[in-house]
């Protein structure tokens, strides 16, 4: 069981606008800052998004974070076949004092 | 250009000691205002920080794993490791080490490709 909680699994046609959640806790979530990160099979994860709502860069901007409380989440706008991935959120916890990650987003790209 | 990559035994026995190194390449572990971590990702699951170690030479371990993890660093060669005692299956997985990135709001920014260390008699 992850700290921070992803719904396992998302789905969406090319060009279609798809969202993730990442749910967590006023120690992790609420106050510090949020980053997301891609994970294709075999290799390791790409950060996609620091500080909430930053983008590294050469991260295309269809990928977009977002914050409310407890709540973080990542949109992926004109969705594309290579976007199919793993998708893992993580923020610092200030009761574990170490990063949290979420179980991660399986997306799948019909 | 910043490189991370991990190196050590890809199978160990129970009740031994895993040992991992980390060198790096394109940035400091003694100088730098970033800081450096090692995660590891089970089979099928997700991502577990197990600890940090600071410029300064401090480190931090996750509480569940603390009684068996220490992480160091190694100025000279630009490296730090892990050891992980006692180990059991639950230890299986693939470990990355991270550096942890000042300019990044402290977002594990740049990884190593991981490597897969599997707990077996």
């Amino acid at each position: 069981q992850s700290d921070l909680t992803q719904p396992p699994s998302a789905s969406g046609t090319p060009g279609q606008r798809v969202t993730i959640s990442c749910s967590g806790s006023s120690s992790n979530v609420e106050r510090g800052t949020v980053h997301w990160y891609q994970q294709v099979p075999g290799t390791a994860p790409k950060l996609l998004i620091y500080g909430d709502d930053h983008r590294p860069s050469g991260v295309p901007d269809r990928f977009s974070g977002s914050k409310s409380g407890i709540l973080a989440s990542l949109a992926i706008s004109g969705l594309q076949s290579e976007d199919e991935a793993t998708y893992f959120c993580a923020a610092w916890d200030d009761i574990l004092n170490a990063p949290v990650f979420g179980g991660g987003t399986k997306l799948a790209v019909l | 250009h910043l490189q991370l990559q991990e190196s050590g035994p890809g199978l160990v026995k129970p009740s031994e000691t895993l040992s991992l190194t980390c060198a790096v390449s394109g940035d400091s572990i003694s100088g730098s205002t970033n800081y450096w971590g090692w995660i590891r990702q089970s089979p099928g699951k997700g991502l577990e920080w197990i600890g940090s170690f600071f410029s300064s030479g401090n480190t931090f371990y996750r509480p569940s794993l603390k009684s068996r993890v220490t992480i160091s660093g190694d100025t000279s060669r630009n490296q730090f490791s892990l050891k992980v005692t006692s180990v059991t299956a639950a230890d299986t997985a693939v470990y990355y080490c991270a550096r942890v990135g000042h300019s990044s709001h402290w977002a594990p920014d740049h990884w190593g490709p991981g490597i897969l260390v599997t707990v077996s008699s």
